[in-house]
């Protein structure tokens, strides 16, 4: 079975923390990993992809990925208000197959 | 530029009824997509197209169909709706397979 899991939370921060969002996901195999972000009501957005393993950073976002251990994780610096949102985890598990978590909500209390 | 664009938004249908969403981007991708979202269950991929001609079976096929008109479009057919089906659908696109998704606003579906 082709599952990727992700804590529902609610994730409560408050403003300026760190928040750290965690994903595993069932394919081995498995070579590309991608973070979304969606707004109630609204289409995911990407915010992140990463490939190897090790960190990769854009702006306050870091993305983690541990092949061996089978984990993506994301953390947010500086939280603000405004990343008050879903973060969807996708993996992609083969040729067309991408797979999606059912997400992490978070809320970042001023 | 638009990038992947929806119709409709919204659309109530009862039980039985045929529709087809339209999809379509600019972005010159070659790889799109059609995924359904409900609550608890994050997006399901439905069908998806690895390029103009080719279409293929994702998670959660059966009632559906597609057709990917040419390398901008990508439509979804509801052939005999069933409450089921109820749920927002999203249609995506990617450079290829592997990359990360432009999304639309997405349709929100509801069966009767």
């Amino acid at each position: 079975q082709k599952e990727v899991e992700q804590n529902s939370g609610p994730l409560s921060v408050p403003e300026g923390a760190i928040a750290s969002l965690n994903c595993t996901y069932s394919d081995r195999g498995s070579q590309s990993f991608f973070w979304y972000r969606q707004y109630s009501g609204k289409s995911p957005e990407l915010i992140m992809s990463i490939y190897s393993n090790g960190d990769k950073e854009d702006g306050r976002f870091t993305a983690q990925l541990n092949k061996a251990s089978q984990y993506v994780s994301l953390l947010i610096r500086d939280s603000q208000p405004s990343d008050s949102a879903t973060y969807l985890c996708a993996v992609n598990m083969g040729e067309g197959d991408m797979r999606f978590g059912a997400g992490t909500r978070l809320t970042v209390k001023p | 530029n638009a990038g992947v664009t929806q119709t409709p938004k919204f659309q109530v249908l009862k039980t039985g009824q045929s529709m087809t969403l339209q999809c379509a981007q600019d972005m010159n991708h070659n790889s799109m997509y059609w995924y359904r979202q409900d609550p608890g269950m994050g997006l399901r991929l439905i069908y998806y197209s690895a390029s103009e001609g080719t279409t293929d079976k994702g998670e959660v096929p059966n009632g559906y169909n597609v057709s990917r008109l040419n390398k901008r479009e990508f439509s979804l057919r509801l052939e005999s709706a069933a409450p089921s089906q109820t749920s927002v659908y999203f249609c995506a696109s990617s450079e290829n397979f592997g990359y990360g998704y432009t999304f639309g606003s997405g349709t929100r579906l509801t069966v009767v």
